[in-house]
């Protein structure tokens, strides 16, 4: 089976530029979740989608942070615009559903960089 | 609210001794509690879960962990350290009370074994 796959792997932009990181998870799973994992800390929620409905942004900077979920496989997540704090790894995660005890399949990341 | 720690920023060990990462945690309700592991460069991998019954819980490469509800400890082990198993450690926890509560990782700990 194919694992969670993002692109791209490394991204260096300035502050107040863009940004979008691609995430393709595994083949039928239904809920996909972003991460923000800043150096030195454990991996923090930014959102979560069940097919293509959110079920919990509660963590996202809605200012400047946007994702979405087309058809329910891959997604997207966007910042606009990036500021310094924004720098850690992204990492997209999957699981065959939201049930409690499922574990969660990772992307290797997207790192980025903000000068 | 849940919350999950881990005391050690990491740990030492040599090569073939015993390990232990330590993990404790705290929800309203009963966990569900995870292991993952990450590599450099790499997301995070799963390990293991304890969900309900048995409080040994068995995953992969040799490692176990321990739930222990009174001490609300779920401590990764294995009998005997391998230079491979040299990487950074996240513990996890979920309330299983609530059906929309996410997955709350620790801030890590790093396993170096020695040779």
């Amino acid at each position: 089976e194919a694992g969670v796959a993002q692109s791209p792997r490394y991204k260096i932009i300035e502050k107040r530029q863009s940004v979008a990181f691609w995430c393709n998870p595994i083949s039928g799973h239904a809920t996909l979740y972003w991460y923000q994992q800043i150096l030195g800390q454990g991996p923090k929620l930014l959102i979560q989608f069940q097919n293509n409905g959110v079920v919990d942004d509660s963590q996202l900077p809605k200012d400047r942070f946007s994702a979405e979920r087309l058809k329910g496989v891959d997604s997207t997540l966007k910042i606009q615009p990036a500021k310094l704090e924004d720098s850690a790894v992204y990492l997209c995660a999957s699981s065959s559903t939201s049930g409690g005890g499922q574990p969660q399949h990772f992307g290797d990341g997207t790192r980025l960089s903000i000068l | 609210a849940q919350s999950v720690a881990q005391p050690e920023d990491q740990v030492n060990v040599a090569e073939g001794n015993p390990l232990t990462v330590k993990c404790t945690y705290s929800v309203s309700g009963n966990p569900y509690l995870f292991w993952y592991v990450q590599y450099p460069n790499r997301g995070l991998q799963f390990l293991l879960k304890y969900i309900t019954g048995d409080n040994l819980v068995k995953g992969s490469y040799g490692f176990e962990a321990e739930f222990n509800k009174s001490q609300t400890s779920f401590h990764l082990k294995k009998p005997s350290a391998l230079v491979s198993d040299s990487a950074l450690y996240f513990c996890a926890v979920r309330d299983r009370a609530s059906s929309a509560s996410k997955i709350i990782f620790g801030s890590g700990t790093r396993l170096s074994i020695r040779p």
